[in-house]
Parts: C-alpha cells; sequence; structure tokens
C-alpha cells in the first residue's frame, strides 16, 4: 500500500457521460498529480496541485477539470466522455527531499472504460 | 521541451541475464532522473533516483548512473529474475519550476519479459 487511495479501482460508463475519480494523498503530502496512461500515448501529465491551488497544468483537456479540496484528497471530473477517454488514471502525491529531488508516490490507478 | 526517451521493448530475457535498458533525457537546468517500475495490475513505484550528475541510485539489484555529458540515466541490473517482469519507466523532474515539487516527465516505458 503505497499510502496514496484512489476510488474507485474500475469505472464502466457510457459515451457523453460524467465520471469523478477521487485521490487521498499520503499523509502530510500537500502535492497532488494527476496522470493518464493509454496505450497509444503512455503516461501524460494531466494536471497539478499544491495545497489547493493549481500549480502545473499538462495535456489536459477543456471537458476534464480537477480541484484539490482543504483536506488536501482531490478529484478529477472528466466529462462528455469520448471512447479515447478509456484509460487508466493515476493519481500521485509527492514530499521533497532534503536532497531536493521531489519523489512521486502514485497509488494504484482507476481504470476508466468508456463504451 | 524537456522529454525523455527510452528504448522501445519489448524486452525478452532470460532469467540471470544482464539487463539494460536505455534511457535518455533532453533538459534545461538540472533535472533530478529517476526510475519507476510498474507490475502488471499496479500503480508506479519509484525504484530508484539520482539528483545531480554522477550520482548513481540503486535498489533491488538495480542500478543507473546520472551521467550529464552523455544525458543519459541507462538502467542495468546483473542478473535478473522472473519476478523483474515489469514496465520500467524513466522521468526527470522538471525544472522548469523551482522550489521543488515539480511535475515528472516520463518515457514511454519498457515492457521486461523474464522467462524461466
Amino acid at each position: 500500500d503505497s499510502g496514496v487511495t484512489q476510488t474507485p479501482k474500475h469505472l464502466i460508463t457510457a459515451t457523453g457521460q460524467r465520471v469523478t475519480l477521487r485521490c487521498s494523498p499520503r499523509s502530510g503530502d500537500l502535492s497532488v498529480y494527476w496522470y493518464q496512461q493509454s496505450l497509444d500515448q503512455g503516461l501524460q501529465f494531466l494536471i497539478q496541485y499544491y495545497n489547493g491551488e493549481e500549480r502545473a497544468k499538462g495535456n489536459i483537456l477543456e471537458r476534464f477539470s480537477a480541484q484539490q479540496f482543504p483536506d488536501l484528497h482531490s478529484e478529477l471530473n472528466l466529462s462528455s466522455l469520448e471512447l479515447g477517454d478509456s484509460a487508466l488514471y493515476f493519481c500521485a502525491s509527492s514530499v521533497v527531499l532534503d536532497s531536493g529531488a521531489n519523489v512521486l508516490t502514485f497509488g494504484a490507478g482507476s481504470r476508466l472504460t468508456v463504451l | 521541451g524537456n522529454s525523455v526517451t527510452q528504448m522501445e521493448g519489448p524486452v525478452t530475457l532470460s532469467e540471470e541475464a544482464f539487463l539494460t535498458i536505455n534511457c535518455t533525457y533532453t533538459a534545461t537546468g538540472y533535472p533530478s532522473l529517476f526510475w519507476y517500475v510498474q507490475y502488471p495490475g499496479e500503480g508506479l513505484q519509484l525504484l530508484l533516483k539520482a539528483t545531480k550528475a554522477d550520482d548513481k541510485g540503486s535498489n533491488k539489484g538495480f542500478e543507473a548512473t546520472y551521467r550529464k555529458e552523455t544525458t543519459s540515466f541507462h538502467l542495468e541490473k546483473g542478473s535478473v529474475q522472473v519476478s523483474d517482469s515489469a514496465v520500467y519507466f524513466c522521468a526527470l523532474s522538471d525544472p522548469q519550476f523551482s522550489g521543488g515539487y515539480n511535475k515528472l516527465i516520463f518515457g514511454a516505458g519498457t515492457r521486461l519479459a523474464v522467462h524461466p
């Protein structure tokens, strides 16, 4: 158990629908990251939050949005779903070591299947 | 922009064979470098890291040395086991942001299959 909790583990839905993926970071970690892993695109960075504020944005579609709440858990909202959104969605949280290295710890992922 | 390039897989080896998975990077500044491993059906786990040039990261028999002159961070293991079968990702911390908490940029991943 990495300490990063993601729910649900599996989700099957239809095109056009909306889903919410949830992530609880490790205790004490302030930063949360969302990544999408698909067969043809590899691991794509979507968005990062630090202590409730958006810090960096990557290849996140306009149909997708995220937020980090005061208790530091984060949610990724995916709307108007398309077949191509089927993927594994990973959340990670991080701590910066004394060396300055930012070490990400990943959750087990949420597998989304859009039919 | 910053990027990571890994050798394409799959890499298929017999047990006890020597493993090398090549990784090169492009980055401005001085990123930290990482190898993550993803076992079937699981999330990514940090395997090893190096934070500056000439650092050697090691864990579970795996090693990688941060080579600034060749912008490389190749993963090696002297004797692989069936249990090492997984997908291995090379990554760098995006040096564009200061103060830590930089996102990671991943390579495409290299699948390793080890047969008895």
